[in-house]
């Protein structure tokens, strides 16, 4: 089977950096992806690492250890619309399994 | 394109009711998933398909059944309905070898009296 654990909660003021972390048991490992959800709305993909690294893309980065079985979301110069859930999953090829996500609030 | 549709957006049940929610994307794409999202629970998958006419099991999947007869429609069934299923119901699409970028549809809240 396959389990992911992250943070419940984590808090960060507006211009800030935080990091949201993501380990994972898996049977099988594609690729660690993240999403973000704001309340009331669905879920929208933010980043996919299939390989070891840091994957940038504008404010957000995520990186990826296989080795470790562990990643992170990076969220740098924080803006009041940033708070949302974040959400890690394994998987990729044909289906995705999702972690209980990290609800993150942004304070002025 | 309108991407991942759902329907209805809101649903009231009786427990032991039966009811389809309709899921239609528009992007030819393959995968096809059903989620459902309980509070601190995050997103848990319940059916899912790898193309028309192939359906397998997710983490969840007693109680719902799914098919697959077209691309473009994936709808879950609530055979007899529990409080249980009380949630938030998600469904996506993606391409194969899209990694993990899927689609999400708004979501149908239902609950079960």
């Amino acid at each position: 089977g396959q389990s992911l654990e992250q943070p419940s909660e984590v808090t960060a003021v507006e211009g800030a950096i935080v990091q949201i972390n993501c380990t994972y048991q898996t049977s099988g490992f594609y690729g660690l992806s993240w999403y973000q959800q704001h309340d009331g709305g669905a879920p929208t993909f933010l980043s996919y690492n299939a390989l070891d690294g840091l994957e940038e893309t504008g404010r957000f980065s995520s990186f990826l250890s296989r080795s470790d079985s562990y990643g992170y979301l990076l969220l740098q110069e924080l803006q009041m619309k940033d708070s949302a859930s974040y959400f890690c999953a394994v998987g990729g090829g044909d289906k995705l399994i999702f972690g209980t996500g990290t609800r993150l609030q942004v304070f002025p | 394109n309108a991407g991942v549709t759902q329907t209805p957006k809101f649903q009231v049940l009786k427990t032991g009711q039966s009811m389809t929610l309709q899921c239609a994307q528009d992007m030819n794409h393959e995968y096809m998933s059903w989620y459902r999202q309980d509070p601190g629970m995050g997103l848990r998958l319940i059916h899912y398909s790898v193309g028309a006419g192939i359906t397998d099991q997710g983490e969840v999947p007693n109680g719902y059944n799914v098919s697959r007869s077209t691309t473009e429609d994936f709808p879950l069934r609530l055979l007899s309905a529990a409080p249980s299923q009380t949630s938030v119901y998600f469904c996506a699409s993606h391409l194969g070898g899209s990694g993990g970028e899927q689609y999400f549809g708004p979501g149908t809240r239902l609950t079960v009296t």
